[in-house]
């Protein structure tokens, strides 16, 4: 199971892209790469996945370099909404679902006005 | 369609109490699973059911917790006794398979607060 890394914390303003990088270094090549989304008070909520290249969907966009030892997840224009943490999380496609929801930290984002 | 339901949604015990959560998953799903998560910290998954069968249960503390998932649909989450350490939001959530890229639906949480 390919061990994640990301920041802390990041802060933003309204209306800037965002961007959020994960790290992980061992990746296998049968992972895929999932990111949830957490408001306070709320149970996480899945955002995105992928694979290799980019992803896009009404959310947001993942971006895979081609080696695939990092991720970033890019949030456009971001609004004080979007203010909540952000978990990357790494797994099998095979894996059992117990293995690969090993949620970090997370991302702490804060928009401000 | 209807999310995942949780309840309670507060409760407030002392310590050497019992208490027990209660989740509804998502019509359908056959994967149901509990996670504890402390104040600033990531979900740590606690138990994966599939159906009402146990696929993963290895995080749970089975002196003082229990679940069940009776008729593979509703479950419940018992601690017995709580300690203060067990002061966290419980969160349930489902998946339609058991594979690592289903998409996971997660209740609001119950908050557990151990005095």
């Amino acid at each position: 199971l390919a061990k994640t890394t990301q920041p802390i914390s990041m802060d933003s303003y309204e209306g800037q892209e965002v961007n959020i990088t994960c790290s992980h270094n061992n990746i296998a090549t049968n992972d895929y790469i999932t990111w949830y989304q957490q408001f306070p008070s709320q149970g996480p909520r899945f955002i995105i996945q992928g694979y290799k290249t980019k992803v896009t969907n009404e959310v947001a966009s993942l971006f895979i370099p081609a080696d695939r030892k990092s991720s970033t997840l890019s949030l456009p224009r971001v609004s004080l909404s979007d203010t909540a943490v952000y978990y990357c999380l790494v797994g099998d496609s095979g894996d059992n679902a117990g293995n690969m929801l090993t949620f970090g930290g997370g991302t702490r984002l804060m928009v401000k006005p | 369609e209807a999310g995942v339901a949780q309840s309670p949604r507060y409760k407030i015990i002392e310590k050497r109490q019992s208490v027990a959560f209660w989740c509804n998953p998502i019509s359908g799903h056959a994967t149901l699973y509990w996670y504890q998560q402390i104040l600033g910290q990531g979900p740590k998954l606690l138990i994966q059911f599939q159906n009402n069968g146990v696929v993963d249960d290895s995080q749970l503390p089975k002196d003082r917790f229990s679940a069940e998932r009776l008729k593979g649909v509703d479950s419940t989450l018992k601690i017995q006794p709580a300690k203060l350490e067990d002061s966290a939001v419980y969160l349930c959530a489902s998946s339609l398979g058991d594979r690592a890229l289903e998409t996971q639906y997660f209740g609001p949480g119950t908050r557990l607060l151990v005095l």
